[in-house]
């Protein structure tokens, strides 16, 4: 079956990097690409960006512009997002998703399990 | 940027009653809407997609309409595992969440 799995929960201090990973199976992972959303304790979901497993083609959100970097590495079919300047704020669950698109629209099927980040000094 | 608007906050629903969702968008969106569902402790699930079209594996009782602004999920006989967040989706942009508990 198609699945995502991601690394374990990691835990940084104030201004350090982190890089989570997403190992896909089930599929042919160069088909579609892959997408990063995060939620905060108690919050809802926040989308980070989206990577193609292709060509490189990348999407951030504007607010994470110069701190994320989202890569493929499609010898092992495996997704990261490498996120640094770490604030307290970011502590969150980061999630990969399989991103489904089509010329109009696009959803995110399946999940990864989620690698909570835990930023504090 | 599309905003989307889901209400109520929290819906409260006793088992083996309909529930009904609302995700509005602040401008139209054709028919581009998903629906996930997700439990405490648990990634998000796919539920819907394309506004009315099941995800491989989710049960009939769970369905998605409309188009443009106005979005409805209903659960049409909502059992044990039903109670969770449904969060709606358009591109980038997620709905704030509804949460369905137990009445």
């Amino acid at each position: 079956q198609v699945q995502l799995v991601q690394s374990g929960a990691e835990v940084k201090k104030p201004g350090a990097s982190v890089k989570v990973s997403c190992k896909a199976s089930g599929y042919t992972f160069n088909t579609y690409g892959i997408s990063w959303v995060r939620q905060a304790p108690g919050q809802g979901l926040e989308w980070m960006g989206w990577t193609s497993a292709n060509n490189g083609k990348i999407n951030y959100v504007q607010k994470f512009q110069g701190r994320v970097t989202m890569t493929t590495d499609t010898s092992t079919s495996t997704a990261y997002m490498e996120l640094r300047s770490l604030r307290s704020d970011d502590t969150a669950v980061y999630y990969c998703a399989r991103d489904i698109a089509t010329v109009t629209t696009n959803w995110f099927d399946p999940w990864g399990q989620g690698t909570l980040v835990t930023v504090s000094s | 940027e599309i905003v989307m608007t889901q209400s109520p906050a929290t819906l409260s629903v006793s088992p083996g009653e309909r529930a009904t969702l609302s995700c509005r968008a602040s401008q139209s969106v054709r028919s581009y809407l998903a629906w996930y569902q997700q439990k405490p402790g648990q990634a998000p699930r796919l539920l819907i997609y394309g506004a009315s079209t099941r995800a491989t594996g989710i049960p009939a009782r769970f369905s998605g309409s409309g188009s443009g602004t106005e979005f409805t999920l209903t659960i049409s006989s909502l059992q044990s595992e039903d109670f969770a967040v449904y969060y709606c989706q358009h591109q980038e942009t997620f709905g704030q969440g509804t949460k369905v508990e137990i009445k």
